[in-house]
């Protein structure tokens, strides 16, 4: 069965730094999706992106936060001045289609900022 | 403002006996309603959905119920394995939000005793 990956699945990184997290969605899906849950937290929407674009993002996705499909099989996240409270798990989601569709999550990244 | 939630953060049952887990929202443009299960480690994985012309669906051993006059939302799952325990999230979706951004609940954790 087709599955979501992500790498790294635990990164640890400095305050300051910037840090990439990788996602492979399924491949015949057009819809990707991050989302992060810090430790007992429920899990919160960052950003949809479809046809090269974001079509929505929360207010949690700010200037420190961007994504991009740098190829057909890669989704990226990008933090480019982490924090300490960016310390959560991110996860990756992709559907074929819009609102309706069934998304499918991957392992996760457990990002760690020290 | 829009918010998700839960009624019960833990639920123990007993294996075999049938579980309820609710859910009440507040966005009442919510057009879309899922449950997904998240086992320790992993991501979030869907259960069942409904839509809002939608009082009640069934899947295999699950069933969801939506009534949308006290909206609220529940999650029925019979015959209670041990291999469903697990942290278990509504989430809603509205066109109001551009039809992407998932607004998951805090999650109840169910326990199924031998």
């Amino acid at each position: 069965e087709p599955e979501v990956t992500q790498t790294p699945s635990h990164q640890v990184t400095q305050m300051g730094q910037e840090v990439i997290l990788r996602c492979v969605p399924i491949s015949n899906h057009l819809y990707f999706y991050w989302y992060r849950q810090i430790l007992g937290q429920k899990v919160e929407f960052l950003v949809s992106f479809y046809n090269n674009e974001i079509s929505e993002k929360s207010e949690i996705f700010d200037d420190q936060f961007s994504v991009e499909r740098p190829d057909g099989s890669n989704f990226t996240l990008k933090i480019r001045s982490t924090k300490l409270e960016d310390s959560a798990m991110y996860f990756c989601a992709s559907s074929e289609s819009g609102i309706d569709y069934e998304q499918y999550f991957g392992p996760g990244t457990r990002l760690t900022v020290t | 403002g829009e918010s998700v939630g839960l009624h019960l953060p833990t639920l123990s049952v007993q294996e075999g006996d049938n579980s309820i887990i609710n859910c009440a929202y507040s966005n009442s443009a919510s057009d879309y309603f899922i449950w997904y299960k998240q086992e320790s480690g992993k991501g979030p994985q869907f259960i069942i959905d409904i839509r809002s012309n939608m009082d009640k669906r069934q899947g295999q051993r699950v069933t969801v119920l939506l009534n949308k006059t006290v909206k609220h939302l529940s999650l029925q799952i019979a015959a209670t394995q041990p291999g469903d325990s697990a942290v278990y999230f509504c989430a809603e979706k509205s066109m109001n939000t551009g039809g992407f951004k998932t607004i998951f609940g805090a999650g109840t954790r169910l326990f199924v005793k031998a």
